[in-house]
């Protein structure tokens, strides 16, 4: 069964950092481009960030541009995203998302976390 | 950017009617690349259709899609309870902005 689970999220003061994991299992983790997304409370998703399978080649959204960092650690099957600089409109559940198996979207998704970013 | 605008927003209809909504894209895409999903209150996002008509592993066949250009359709033939969520289209195919539609709303009457 493929499985992501995200981890990391919390409350953190606007201005502040936070890593955010998200281990997978169940597929090749290797083979399999990440993503990012984020929603904020009573809103749609928003893309974030991707990753291609070796980490060479990655992406962001311009909202989050050189304030987030996306990597991966594939012999732990984990991926990552570090966020520094973090403001009121970074509050959101983050989840990580691939495509695993179709042809098109993203068909596996985690459970999400919750970054609040607050005084 | 591509824009992605659903409608309605709110639709209210009873167990065992007919759902259609509506996804229009600010510019032609190609079919390949637009998706829907299912999203209930506290739960990841589910991906229903991808390449417009094509339905994810396990997605009932109640559930279709059609559409071109840049106008897309989900239809739900025959409503069950578990079908009143919130649904969302997507745009995949135009990088870096994986771009979603504001969602419709299908509550029950």
């Amino acid at each position: 069964e493929v499985q992501l689970v995200e981890s990391g999220g919390g409350l953190v003061q606007p201005g502040g950092s936070l890593r955010l994991s998200c281990a997978a299992s169940g597929f090749t983790f290797s083979r399999s481009w990440i993503h990012w997304f984020r929603q904020a409370p009573g809103k749609g998703p928003v893309w974030v960030s991707r990753i291609n399978t070796d980490g060479s080649d990655t992406s962001y959204a311009d909202s989050v541009k050189g304030r987030f960092t996306i990597s991966r650690d594939n012999a732990k099957n984990t991926l990552y995203l570090q966020m520094n600089s973090l403001g009121a409109e970074d509050t959101a559940v983050y989840y990580c998302a691939g495509r695993i198996a179709v042809a098109g979207g993203f068909d596996s998704w985690g459970q999400g976390t919750l970054v609040t970013v607050s005084s | 950017e591509i824009v992605l605008t659903q409608s309605p927003g709110t639709l209210s209809l009873s167990p065992g009617e007919r759902a259609t909504l509506s996804c229009r894209a600010s510019q032609s895409i190609s079919s390949t690349y637009l998706g829907w999903y299912q999203q209930k209150p506290g739960q990841a996002p589910r991906l229903l259709i991808y390449g417009a008509s094509s339905r994810a592993t396990g997605i009932p066949d109640r559930f279709s899609g059609s559409g071109s250009g840049t106008d897309f359709t989900l239809t739900i033939s025959r409503l069950e309870s578990e079908d009143f969520a919130v649904y969302y289209c997507q745009q995949y195919g135009y990088s870096p902005m994986y771009t979603f539609g504001q969602g419709t709303k299908l509550e029950i009457k």
